[in-house]
């Protein structure tokens, strides 16, 4: 079974500042990796995801992530962060293309000004 | 773009009653639907996925028979909690698959407040 993990259950960053939320998996095959974002009293809302080619995937709102098959990681990453940034995000996995989805403890990022 | 609504947005319900949570494909129809729990801190664990005009199927550990599903239309999933107990008490978050770039739509999640 594969698993999520994000290092970090929480990431303080001043406005405009850049950030980085981590994000490593454990799978014996080839998965579809995403990372959503919730804001509060709002659904997850899909940020970028990699299935397949590049491995530097862009998303909404300048955010972007890289997927490193070697170190199973897809970290994600904005080098200027707004405040309308703060919100949880999650990294999930997919394998076998069914959409189920097995997903991180999520990462609080709070921007300060 | 597509919008997946649920309701209510909070319930709170005594030990042993039943509670019954929509989750709702707006404007689109979803011939699959997965329903989520999420315990404070934690991840979201995938609890069933929900299948127009069949029968659910449960993830290991899911008890089907409290956990009740029902997906009678193609733009509504229901999730009943029976007989419910405190340690029932979590975020339940539905999601509906587009099948387009595998990709999918959460509804805003219901939190359920056993006491």
């Amino acid at each position: 079974a594969q698993s999520v993990t994000q290092l970090d259950s929480q990431v303080p960053v001043f406005e405009e500042a850049p950030v980085e939320l981590r994000c490593n998996y454990s799978s014996s095959v080839s998965v579809y990796l995403f990372w959503y974002v919730q804001y509060p009293n709002q659904g997850l809302q899909l940020l970028l995801k990699y299935l397949s080619g590049s491995t530097l995937v862009k998303g909404i709102n300048g955010f972007e992530a890289e997927f490193n098959k070697s170190q199973t990681s897809f970290h994600l990453r904005k080098p200027s962060v707004h405040i309308s940034d703060t919100a949880e995000y999650f990294c999930a996995v997919m394998k076998d293309s069914n959409y189920k989805l097995t997903f991180g403890k999520g990462t609080l990022l709070t921007v300060n000004p | 773009g597509a919008v997946v609504s649920q309701h209510p947005s909070w319930v709170i319900c005594k030990s042993g009653t039943s509670v019954k949570i929509e989750c709702r494909s707006l404007d689109f129809q979803a011939t699959t639907m997965f329903w989520y729990r999420q315990f404070p801190k934690q991840s979201l664990m995938l609890m069933a996925t929900s299948n127009e005009g069949s029968k659910a199927t449960y993830e290991q550990g899911v008890e089907k028979d409290k956990f009740l599903i029902n997906h009678a239309s193609l733009t509504l999933s229901t999730l009943t909690v029976t007989s419910a107990h405190p340690e029932d008490s979590s975020f339940y978050i539905c999601s509906a698959p587009i099948f387009e770039g595998y990709e999918q739509y959460f509804g805003p999640g219901t939190r359920l407040t056993v006491t």
